[in-house]
């Protein structure tokens, strides 16, 4: 019964070959998120979505673009990975902007060769 | 941007002790959140305080808020080693567009 799933749970991509990670929903939140974690680093916002409203930090490289194709999906999109890429990335979502809980997935851990 | 600090980094107890630790944070805030996240895993979200609440309980967690000095702190009463995680407090910026933002964490490690 999980609830934000992401896949896959860990991801090796070779240096500068694109990558992109998936996140689903089965709560119908409007809202969604993509955070990158770095080892023993807080969650970093990349991205945040209100329905189709799309949201990026001012600091989100480039390199980084993410898709909402329907309520239930979101995708980030990795153009060209270096090694500092290498992170565990996060999605999460929540019923209402900023207002109620977020429900986070398992995180996927990527790697960068 | 980073919003929040916390403090303090890490923190070792045995069961059965308490565990407190605080977070501060620089603007004005919709509400505060509490996070825990266990090794290589996601978030686990723990307790929400609006910015016009001063203390909010859940089981063995109290949270309380102080808007004047931009600071919250996690109790957790009777720690058990199940307790041994990051804990992690998010902030909602009023002018934010919900966006949740999260300060450094505590370690905590709970020892039998």
């Amino acid at each position: 019964d999980a609830m934000v799933i992401q896949n896959p749970r860990y991801q090796v991509t070779q240096f500068g070959k694109p990558v992109t990670l998936s996140c689903s929903q089965t709560l119908n939140h409007n809202v969604m998120y993509w955070y990158q974690q770095k080892s023993s680093q807080a969650p970093k916002l990349l991205f945040h979505y209100y329905d189709k409203d799309f949201n990026n930090e001012a600091d989100t490289p480039d390199n980084f673009q993410s898709r909402r194709p329907n309520t239930s999906f979101c995708f980030l999109d990795i153009r060209s990975p270096g090694l500092g890429d290498a992170a565990m990335y996060l999605c999460a979502t929540s019923r209402a902007q900023g207002i109620a809980e977020a429900f986070f997935g398992q995180g996927t851990r990527l790697t960068v060769v | 941007s980073q919003q929040g600090e916390e403090d303090p980094q890490a923190l070792s107890i045995q069961e059965g002790e308490n565990a407190t630790m605080n977070c501060s944070y620089k603007t004005s805030i919709n509400n505060l959140q509490w996070y825990r996240q266990n090794s290589g895993r996601g978030l686990v979200h723990l307790i929400l305080i609006r910015s016009n609440e001063r203390e909010k309980h859940s089981g063995r967690l109290r949270v309380t808020l102080d808007t004047s000095k931009k600071s919250s702190s996690l109790l957790i009463t009777a720690s058990r080693a199940a307790d041994t995680a990051s804990y992690f407090c998010a902030t909602v910026r009023g002018d934010s567009w919900g966006k949740l933002q999260f300060g450094a964490g505590t370690q905590v490690v709970v020892t039998p």
